[in-house]
Order: C-alpha cells, then sequence, then structure tokens
C-alpha cells in the first residue's frame, strides 16, 4: 500500500519566488496536516485539513503562506514572496479521524531559499 | 513557549541495555501521547502512544510510560538495536482541540553494537 508522498523532495528557490509543495495522502484518509522542521527544531504545526476544509490553520506563520485541498486527497501547500527564514522541510502527514490520532507522515520536501 | 520539551539532545547506549527516553509537558489539556523515531531524509515514522487515562502502553520493546501528575512520560526500549539508532520526537494532542500534535524538538539515540 502506498504512503504519503510528497513533491518535490527538494526545492531550492531564489528569495522573492512563490514556490508549490504538493502532497498525496494515504488513501481513504480524511485528516491531513502540514508541519515543518528548522535545523535543530521539533515539527511545527501549519495547517489542518479535514475532508477540503481547513479548520485549524493556525499554525501559518503569515499571509505569505496558504494552503488548499481539492476532492479531500491531493493538498498544494504555497508559499509565496519566499524569504531565507522559509528555509526548512515541509513534512505532510494523514489520518483516519479516529481515537488513536496517529499521523502517517511523508518523507518531506526540503526548501532552500537562496 | 514549549508545551512539550525533551531536555537531552542526545543519548547513547549500548547496544542490548535500555534506552530511556524523556518527555515533560506543561499543559494540562493534553489527553493523548505519542513517540515518533525518525531516520535522516525521512519522515517521522509513528512508534507508539498513550492515552492519559493509562499510566502504561507496552508493545513489544517498546512501553512508554505516563505520569500525569509530574507531566513526564518516557519511552524505554528493551533491548535496544543498532536499528533503533534514529531522533525520537515526542508529541502530544490537546482535548477538545484540533488535531494538530505538538512536538518536543526531539532526542537523537545513538545505539552503538
Amino acid at each position: 500500500g502506498a504512503g504519503v508522498s510528497q513533491s518535490p523532495s527538494n526545492k531550492v528557490t531564489e528569495k522573492g519566488k512563490d514556490v508549490e509543495l504538493r502532497c498525496d495522502p494515504i488513501s481513504g484518509h480524511t485528516a491531513l496536516y502540514w508541519y515543518r522542521q528548522s535545523l535543530g527544531q521539533g515539527l511545527e504545526f501549519l495547517i489542518y485539513f479535514q475532508g477540503n476544509s481547513a479548520p485549524d490553520k493556525s499554525g501559518l506563520p503569515s499571509d505569505r503562506f496558504s494552503a488548499e485541498r481539492t476532492g479531500g486527497s491531493v493538498s498544494t501547500l504555497t508559499i509565496q514572496r519566499t524569504q531565507q527564514e522559509d528555509s526548512a522541510v515541509y513534512l505532510c502527514a494523514s489520518s483516519f479521524r479516529d481515537i488513536t490520532h496517529e499521523q502517517y507522515f511523508g518523507p518531506g520536501t526540503r526548501l532552500t531559499v537562496t | 513557549d514549549q508545551q512539550v520539551k525533551q531536555n537531552s539532545p542526545s543519548l547513547s547506549v549500548q547496544e542490548g541495555r535500555i534506552s530511556i527516553l524523556n518527555c515533560d509537558y506543561t499543559n494540562s489539556m493534553f489527553d493523548y501521547f505519542l513517540w515518533y523515531k525518525k531516520y535522516p531524509a525521512e519522515g517521522p515514522t509513528f512508534l507508539i502512544s498513550i492515552s492519559s487515562i493509562k499510566d502504561k502502553n507496552e508493545d513489544g520493546r517498546f512501553t512508554v510510560f505516563l505520569n500525569k501528575s509530574a507531566k513526564h512520560l518516557s519511552l524505554h526500549i528493551v533491548p535496544s538495536q543498532p536499528g533503533d539508532s534514529a531522533v525520537y520526537f515526542c508529541a502530544a494532542r490537546k482535548k477538545g482541540g484540533s488535531e494538530k500534535l505538538v512536538f518536543g524538538k526531539g532526542t537523537k539515540l545513538t545505539v552503538n553494537p
């Protein structure tokens, strides 16, 4: 069975450019999450989707960050006008919404802003 | 403020011995706790979890203990194996909140042959 996949695996971009990161969750998982991990830090929550709606966007650091999910499946995280402090590994996770709360993570996208 | 703290950035143990990884939390609204293992260049992998209504959960070589009064949990790995070498993250979920997990900064475990 396929796990969570993310693309691209690595992205190098110039400061000021926009980037799109993609996540394909496990089939049938209704919940989808985006986190990021900066160097030496833990995972930082960005946004949570249940179906196509986002009941919790509290972790998005600025209005340069946005995300959408379509068809209850694929999600795209967009960062506009990238800054050097956006450099991090962006991780996507998905889960069934059940009592166990286990989230299954993809391999991440390493974003480097030069 | 950091609600989930892993105060030991690294831990080194001998193969066959016990590994004990610790985690402290500050938010009494957390009701579910999870441990994840992460290898380099991979996403975190779920390891074991515990509900706040329990004080112990065991799965093979892995046991998680929860001390609610101390707001402390620990992961025990017995016996430790070289393949257990990874970064271990403690995570918590808040009761009645969104499904997001709050993570600690991780502890890098090295198991020496």
